[in-house]
């Protein structure tokens, strides 16, 4: 079945500081990548997307990569702030498969001042 | 700007009563969703509904979980009895193309 991996969290990280929060999929089928950002007590905004091999989503200063030959969507920001502390999720959606997300396990980032 | 809206926000419940949830989607949106996230954990699908009909519900606990999309437009998601385990943040999405948007959730907690 399809499948996505994240790594652990908390990650914590000094304010300016450099992101890279891990994500690798496995799918039956042609996915559709996406990040999901959670703040506490809320539900899941969606933070950036890519639907196609080599797609670069980017939004709010956050990058991922499409990358189909390492199956990774690896989540990046060049210099995080205090207000990016939040769950991050890394997920997947079959294209034509009727759209059922599937998420990784999530990763805390705290980010200190 | 268009929300998804659950309500109530917050449940506390004994074990073996009865619990619902309501979602009303974003206007014009065919497709919903619920989610339900346990603490530490990614959400994971219990129910799709295209318009008024399921087209997934293999990951719902039918002996206890019933939801419901009547007219095709808000959602109800009900749980009798409910159980410790059934603790956790239930989530609704709704979606038109393959976007989907999410509701602030309805946390759950069984004592």
């Amino acid at each position: 079945g399809d499948s996505v991996t994240q790594m652990e969290g908390p990650v914590t990280l000094s304010e300016e500081a450099f992101l890279t929060i891990n994500c690798t999929y496995t799918a039956t089928g042609y996915p559709s990548l996406f990040w999901y950002v959670q703040y506490p007590g809320e539900g899941l905004q969606l933070l950036l997307k890519a639907t196609k091999a080599d797609d670069k989503g980017s939004n709010k200063g956050f990058e991922a990569t499409y990358r189909k030959e390492t199956t990774s969507f690896h989540l990046e920001k060049g210099s995080v702030q205090v207000s990016d502390s939040a769950v991050y999720f890394c997920a997947l959606t079959i294209n034509n498969a009727g759209n059922m997300l599937t998420f990784g396990g999530g990763t805390r980032l705290m980010v200190k001042p | 700007e268009a929300e998804v809206a659950q309500s109530p926000r917050y449940k506390i419940t004994e074990k073996s009563q009865a619990v619902a949830f309501w979602c009303d989607p974003i206007s014009g949106h065919a497709t919903l969703y619920w989610y339900r996230q346990i603490l530490g954990q990614g959400p994971e699908l219990l129910v799709q509904f295209q318009d008024e009909s399921v087209v997934d519900d293999s990951q719902l606990p039918k002996d206890r979980f019933s939801a419901e999309r009547l007219k095709g437009v808000d959602s109800t998601l009900k749980i009798q009895p409910a159980e410790l385990g059934d603790s956790a943040m239930y989530l609704c999405a709704s979606s038109l193309f393959n976007e989907q948007f999410f509701g602030p959730g309805t946390r759950l907690t069984v004592l």
